[in-house]
């Protein structure tokens, strides 16, 4: 089975600090996505890393998928209040040997305090 | 473009009625997926459908049905519910294609509040 740990579960910072979020497995992911997830809404894809070592830039967010296509991270810049919300990380795996769905890590709540 | 989209917004049951959540796509999207999103558990797959007239399970299809007769449409179905579905749920489209440029990036719904008591 593959998973995805995300860490930190939560994180609490004030405006204007650096952090940065992880996604691990032990699974190789033919690509990996980020989303952002604020209350009562869906997820809303950020970005997404298709090539060990990339890295995307997404105004103040960076992400990066490790070379071995295992983990990824997400961090951000200077945070802002608005940066809040729940963000998920997921691979695409494989149920009943097809491909066509995503594996979610558990998610990292962040707050940002202004 | 009305994206995805999902009826009812939040819905009650008691325990043994049936119900089908409603889910549409208006992207011609080949790919629709069914999660379920609970407390610390993050979302987890219920069924899935790469295409009109094929489906297959995903982690958690035990206690829900689908079926996919059009690119549009992919409904999921209560058979029985119990407490333990209760949950939000969550439908998504994605595109097909050259997977290689842009992954298998899910565009969701805004989800359904189910409540079994």
């Amino acid at each position: 089975t593959q998973l995805l740990e995300q860490s930190p579960q939560f994180l609490s910072i004030q405006e204007g600090e650096n952090l940065t979020v992880y996604c691990n497995s032990s699974s190789v992911f033919s690509s990996l996505q980020w989303y952002r997830q604020e209350p009562g809404e869906g997820p809303v894809l950020l970005v997404t890393v298709v090539t060990g070592g990339e890295v995307k830039k997404l105004k103040r967010l960076t992400f990066q998928f490790g070379d071995a296509r295992k983990d990824s991270s997400l961090h951000i810049t200077a945070a802002q209040p608005g940066d809040t919300g729940l963000y998920l990380c997921a691979g695409e795996g494989q149920y009943g040997g097809s491909q066509g769905n995503l594996i979610f890590g558990k998610g990292t709540k962040l707050s940002v305090k202004p | 473009n009305a994206g995805v989209t999902q009826t009812p917004k939040f819905q009650v049951l008691k325990t043994g009625q049936s119900m089908t959540l409603q889910c549409a796509q208006d992207m011609n999207h080949e790919y629709m997926s069914w999660y379920r999103q609970d407390p610390g558990m993050g979302l987890r797959l219920i069924h899935y459908s790469v295409g009109a007239g094929i489906t297959d399970q995903g982690e958690v299809p035990n206690g829900y049905n689908v079926s996919r007769s059009t690119t549009e449409d992919f409904p999921l179905r209560l058979l029985s519910a119990a407490p333990s579905q209760t949950s939000v749920y969550f439908c998504a489209s994605s595109r097909s294609g050259d997977r290689g440029l842009w992954g298998l990036e899910q565009y969701f719904g805004p989800g359904t509040r189910l409540t079994v008591t």
